[in-house]
């Protein structure tokens, strides 16, 4: 079973302009990651936050944690091309047996 | 660095077969996870090994198996095949045990086509 739910399912955007998808969990948590993933490819590490922190900037990247709502949000800034791909937020918590469990994804097209 | 690097990538097997994948981990890492994504179900967690021992295992029926040897390579193992077995297998390592929480390093995958 999934523990983390993202949304949108889907994102079509322009070139240039931001995405913001959004990932809602169910237990409590010791941390959340994003990962990123090109078309059915291995999934790259983009950042992981801790329960204790609100918020994280990698380069165009920022994530928020809010552990109240149990909610967190990836935002690309400036998006190209290149950030076509499918976006996953995995949690890891003792709940789920510490091991990391994956979202559903949020696919994400920038148009040039 | 070399990456995980995950044989075969492409395999094509008839029900009732079995099957074996390999996942070779970054060097000095010593977790290494196997994960199974599907159209339907998304990404699963299959089971983690950690210095050879087996410290979490999913919900998944005992066809799936696995191992870890000494140089932390791993192995898993479908048998008797279903059709449903068809996905992506990834398998993924890290420095610390999944428990700890860090970053994982994934493979290409294995792209399983049950008939």
């Amino acid at each position: 079973s999934q523990q983390g739910e993202e949304d949108p399912q889907a994102l079509s955007i322009q070139e240039g302009e931001n995405a913001t998808m959004n990932c809602s969990y169910k237990t409590s948590i010791n941390n959340l990651q994003w990962y990123r993933q090109n078309s059915g490819r291995g999934l790259v590490h983009l950042i992981l936050i801790r329960s204790n922190e609100r918020e994280k900037h990698s380069g165009r990247l920022r994530v928020t944690l809010d552990t109240s709502k149990k909610s967190s949000s990836l935002l690309i800034t400036a998006s190209r091309a290149a950030d076509t791909a499918s976006y996953f937020c995995a949690t890891v918590g003792k709940a789920a047996g510490n091991k990391l469990t994956f979202g559903g994804g949020t696919r994400v097209l920038v148009k040039p | 660095k070399a990456g995980v690097t995950q044989t075969p990538r492409y395999l094509i097997k008839t029900r009732g077969q079995q099957v074996t994948l390999s996942c070779s981990p970054i060097s000095g890492h010593r977790s290494v996870s196997w994960y199974q994504q599907t159209p339907g179900q998304g990404l699963q967690f299959l089971f983690e090994y950690f210095s050879e021992t087996q410290r979490n295992k999913g919900n998944f029926p005992g066809r799936f198996s696995g191992r870890q040897f000494s140089n932390s390579r791993s192995e898993m193992n479908v048998s008797t095949l279903e059709l449903g077995d068809s996905a992506l297998y990834l398998c993924a390592s890290s420095l610390l045990a999944g428990g700890q929480g860090g970053e994982q390093f994934f493979g290409p995958g294995t792209r399983l086509t049950v008939l």
